[in-house]
């Protein structure tokens, strides 16, 4: 079984623009996560979808968002990006909810802003 | 408060010797759920094992094994005979069921191991 997937491995923006990020699920898995990591807040939620709703976000400003498709594809988009918007971004997927499902990686998304 | 703290922020050893990762949590709930993860240097968070809050058995897979004590509110995790591809970063994480809105995985900051020949 294919694992989580992550498009693209390795971005860089400039500030002011935007970002879209493409995760795709392990195959039946209907929740996707989604989490920056930073060297120095670490792992922090962004949000969750589950059968193409939004069912948790993390303390996030609005310019951070994202979606999920019928096939549970998820996107996520960063707009007028920022230097502190440089992370690992990670994507997880899951059979259920989140709740106590171990959630499935994928490799990341390595965005750098300049 | 919800919270995670791996207060061991990097350890060292060197190949063969056990070495013992901790894990404290803080919450309320009687109801969670526990933890561990594995990321190599290529990034990719590994699930380790998952504990439910009513189940303080011990576990043993292999070299790994992970003592949980509701009455320390520890989640440690215990290499034996440790080998240079343990050597990354392992994160302990909480999550409560029954949060609602505030239903997430919380992480601890990680504790880097690095296992040398």
């Amino acid at each position: 079984k294919a694992g989580v997937t992550q498009t693209p491995r390795y971005l860089i923006k400039t500030r002011g623009q935007q970002v879209t990020l493409s995760c795709s699920p392990i195959s039946g898995h209907r929740s996707v996560s989604w989490y920056q990591q930073t060297p120095g807040q670490g792992l922090q939620f962004l949000f969750e979808y589950f059968s193409e709703t939004q069912r948790n976000k993390g303390n996030f400003p609005g310019r951070f968002s994202g979606r999920q498709f019928s096939n549970s594809r998820s996107e996520m988009n960063v707009s007028t990006l920022e230097l502190g918007d440089s992370a690992l971004y990670l994507c997880a997927s899951s059979l259920g909810e989140t709740g106590g499902n171990e959630q499935y990686f994928g490799p990341g998304t390595r965005l750098t802003v300049t | 408060a919800q919270k995670v703290t791996q207060a061991q922020t990097e350890i060292s050893v060197v190949e063969k010797e056990d070495v013992t990762l901790d894990c404290v949590y803080e919450t309320r709930d009687t109801t969670y759920y526990l933890f561990w993860y594995k990321q190599p240097p290529s990034g990719e968070l590994v699930f380790l094992i998952r504990r439910n809050s009513f189940d303080e058995q011990n576990e043993i897979s292999g070299r790994y094994s992970w003592n949980f004590q509701k009455s320390t509110s520890s989640f440690n995790f215990t290499i034996t005979a440790s080998q240079v591809v343990d050597s990354a970063v392992y994160f302990c994480a909480l999550i409560r069921p029954n949060a609602g809105n505030n239903r997430k995985l919380i992480w601890g900051l990680g504790t880097s191991l690095a296992v040398n020949p």
